[in-house]
């Protein structure tokens, strides 16, 4: 079965600087998806980025990007720029195959604080 | 990219009583996902809603306990049944477009008493 592992529980930057959140995963599949989610206390979760395993190209969306390691199995996110409306959970997530079920597996989450 | 509208957005519901929550796309989807998140913790899969099928039921987790419905495309409804303290979480509806990204509603916040 797959796994997701986030090993960092909280992390804080402060504003206008960058910070990284990492994210591990598990799979015998070679073509996958991963997403990275934010969900502020709102408790909406909202789609940051994703990534298409065949892709080599890591993502990008604004001030965002990810370092994708497939051999690895690792994808970090990046946030650069960090803003107040930054500080929420993320969630790193993964989805099997297209074609195959949407369904997603989450790791535990790590709650992100902005310092001004 | 999809609109999904959950209802109720929140709730306080009594010990022993059943709750239906709502979950409407503005799109036809071929599946629909209901997850659940207890306090402090990550999202888990509840089921799978399939239409014109029954649902597709999770390890831990069964149809008389969580009953759902899936009418058409854009539809699907999510019962907690005879619920106890145990079951206040977060209830989100979740949909994939079949272009790889899947989008959430806004999550139906159930606090049990």
């Amino acid at each position: 079965a797959q796994t997701v592992t986030q090993s960092q529980p909280e992390m804080s930057v402060q504003e206008a600087e960058t910070v990284t959140l990492s994210c591990t995963y598990d799979t015998s599949e070679s073509d996958y998806y991963l997403f990275w989610y934010k969900q502020p206390p709102s408790r909406q979760m909202i789609l940051v980025i994703r990534q298409e395993a065949y892709k080599q190209q890591n993502a990008t969306e604004n001030r965002f990007s990810v370092n994708f390691q497939k051999a690895a199995k690792s994808f970090s996110l990046k946030i650069s720029d960090s803003q107040l409306g930054d500080a929420a959970m993320y969630f790193c997530a993964y989805r099997g195959p297209q074609g195959g079920s949407e369904k997603l597996v989450f790791g535990k989450g790590t709650k992100l604080t902005v310092n001004p | 990219s999809a609109v999904i509208s959950q209802k109720p957005s929140r709730d306080i519901c009594q010990r022993g009583t059943s709750l239906t929550i709502q979950c409407q796309v503005d799109s036809q989807v071929t599946m629909m996902f209901w997850y659940r998140q207890q306090p402090g913790q990550s999202l888990t899969l509840i089921a799978t809603a399939n239409q014109g099928s029954e649902a597709t039921y999770e390890s831990g987790f069964v149809i008389d306990k969580f009953p759902i419905s899936r009418p058409n495309l854009t539809f699907s409804t999510l019962t907690v049944s005879n619920m106890s303290p145990e079951d206040s979480s977060i209830y989100l509806c979740s949909v994939g477009t079949g272009k790889g990204t899947i989008y959430f509603g806004e999550g139906s916040w159930l606090t049990v008493v």
